[in-house]
């Protein structure tokens, strides 16, 4: 597509229920992220993939997230058992290689725990 | 340490003057580049402009200019002639190492620009 599309735009769930976000990134992109942003907040790195090779989960904060990336187009993160401090706004962001290329994000989704 | 630190409060300007936005970076790489990007109240990421460490010249977009000190580590954005639609929240951000595996960008927290009319 023209862009990087997340799905959905606004989530909101109960504590305790798993959420999976997703998102497509530009065709030809190899390498994809995901940030985190609460609100006010800076953008907060949670996993980056890059072709094939084993992603980066470095920044993933604790073993309730996972992600993964399937045919090396669109990921799939998943938040189990959400707790409140998990609301904030998922970005996703794609780019062409890893170098000086400037990423490509998505409109986000807004995630909200209640 | 904080990789990249934006400590500006909320920034005013007038419209057509130009402003500049303060990001300083701390790294032991040789090899890194520096990024800005835009943020508006719709909460779109737009990236602005790239400088490269080994970049001889500062980088210029339009009305987007980045004075790029290396040896103070300050990578500050200029707008000139700023534009009521320039009112967002404006993140800088480095990536450690130009090619290869780590590749992620590390964000600042941000400044937020106000264009007065």
């Amino acid at each position: 597509g023209a862009g990087v599309s997340q799905s959905p735009s606004n989530k909101v769930t109960e504590k305790g229920k798993d959420v999976e976000l997703r998102c497509d990134p530009i065709s030809g992109h190899t390498a994809l992220y995901w940030y985190r942003q609460s609100l006010g907040q800076g953008l907060e790195f949670l996993i980056y993939f890059q072709g094939n090779s084993a992603p980066d989960k470095s920044g993933l904060p604790s073993d309730r997230f996972s992600a993964e990336r399937t045919g090396g187009s669109v990921s799939t993160l998943t938040i189990q058992r959400t707790q409140q401090e998990d609301s904030a706004v998922y970005l996703c962001a794609s780019s062409f290689a890893p170098g000086p290329y400037g990423y490509t994000f998505g409109s986000g989704t807004r995630l909200t725990v209640v | 340490a904080q990789k990249i630190t934006q400590t500006q409060p909320g920034m005013f300007v007038q419209e057509k003057e130009a402003v500049t936005l303060d990001c300083t970076y701390d790294t032991s790489d040789p090899s890194y580049g520096l990024f800005w990007y835009k943020q508006p109240s719709s909460g779109e990421m737009i990236f602005l402009i790239y400088q490269g460490s080994y970049d001889q010249q500062n980088a210029t977009e339009g009305r987007y200019s980045l004075n790029f000190q290396k040896a103070r580590k300050s990578a500050n954005l200029v707008i000139s002639a700023s534009q009521l639609g320039d009112s967002a929240m404006y993140f800088c951000a480095m990536r450690e190492g130009l090619t290869g595996a780590n590749s992620k960008l590390t964000f600042g927290k941000g400044i937020t620009l106000s264009v007065r009319p």
